[in-house]
């Protein structure tokens, strides 16, 4: 079946830092979603992109739709504290019935 | 607009023990998924109903977990009867179909721990 690859795993990084993070496929996926997870919270979509090559920003949240499509990355600028969780990228499975997760990037960020 | 709502929040039973857990997806929403989310991994799909239609129960181990979502809108999923290794975060999720159908909404998830 399709598989997400996140990387890195984990980081650790100093408040005021810009990240960045991908994902890439085994196969060609027609969308990308983003989500962040808070500690014993569900996922929250964060960015959604539909198109090859599509850049797309949600306040200090920019994520691009690799050309390829079959990578997506995200990026996180001048991050702050609340900017801790697990961040997922998903995208539909081969029929396009189901969202297929990568295991997800842990960001922390030291103030 | 309410988001998915789940409940309970936490659940801690015994080995052989039956569970249930209850998802309100959002208003509107025809498309509802039950996701298992073990720790340090993203979340797997169980089932996924299309109103009251579960049209892909393929990774449901049928034999201890059943759901269903009568009238198309609230949703229940059961273990009969729960083993240590169903200890895990149970999500559901709910999405307004057609060509937005892609963009799942979670709810909080309730977190099953089995002794």
């Amino acid at each position: 079946g399709q598989q997400l690859n996140q990387s890195p795993q984990s980081m650790f990084i100093q408040e005021g830092e810009d990240v960045s993070m991908n994902c890439t496929s085994s196969s060609i996926f027609n969308t990308w979603l983003w989500y962040k997870q808070d500690p014993g919270e569900g996922p929250v979509l964060l960015i959604a992109l539909y198109k090859a090559g599509e850049l797309t920003s949600n306040g200090r949240l920019t994520a691009q739709f690799g050309i390829t499509r079959k990578d997506s990355f995200l990026n996180i600028s001048a991050s702050i504290p609340s900017d801790v969780g697990i961040y997922f990228c998903a995208g539909p499975g081969e029929y396009g019935n189901k969202l297929v997760f990568g295991a997800g990037t842990i960001l922390r960020v030291k103030s | 607009e309410a988001g998915v709502v789940q409940s309970p929040r936490y659940k801690i039973i015994e080995k052989k023990q039956p569970v249930a857990f209850w998802c309100n997806p959002i208003s509107g929403h025809n498309t509802l998924y039950w996701y298992l989310q073990n720790l340090g991994q993203g979340p797997e799909l169980l089932i996924r109903y299309e109103n009251e239609e579960a049209v892909d129960d393929s990774q449901l181990p049928k034999d201890r977990f059943s759901a269903e979502r009568l009238k198309g809108v609230d949703s229940t999923l059961k273990i009969q009867p729960a083993e240590l290794g169903d200890s895990a975060v149970y999500l559901c999720a709910s999405s307004p179909g057609g060509t937005m159908n892609t963009e799942a909404f979670f709810g909080q998830g309730t977190r099953l721990t089995v002794v």
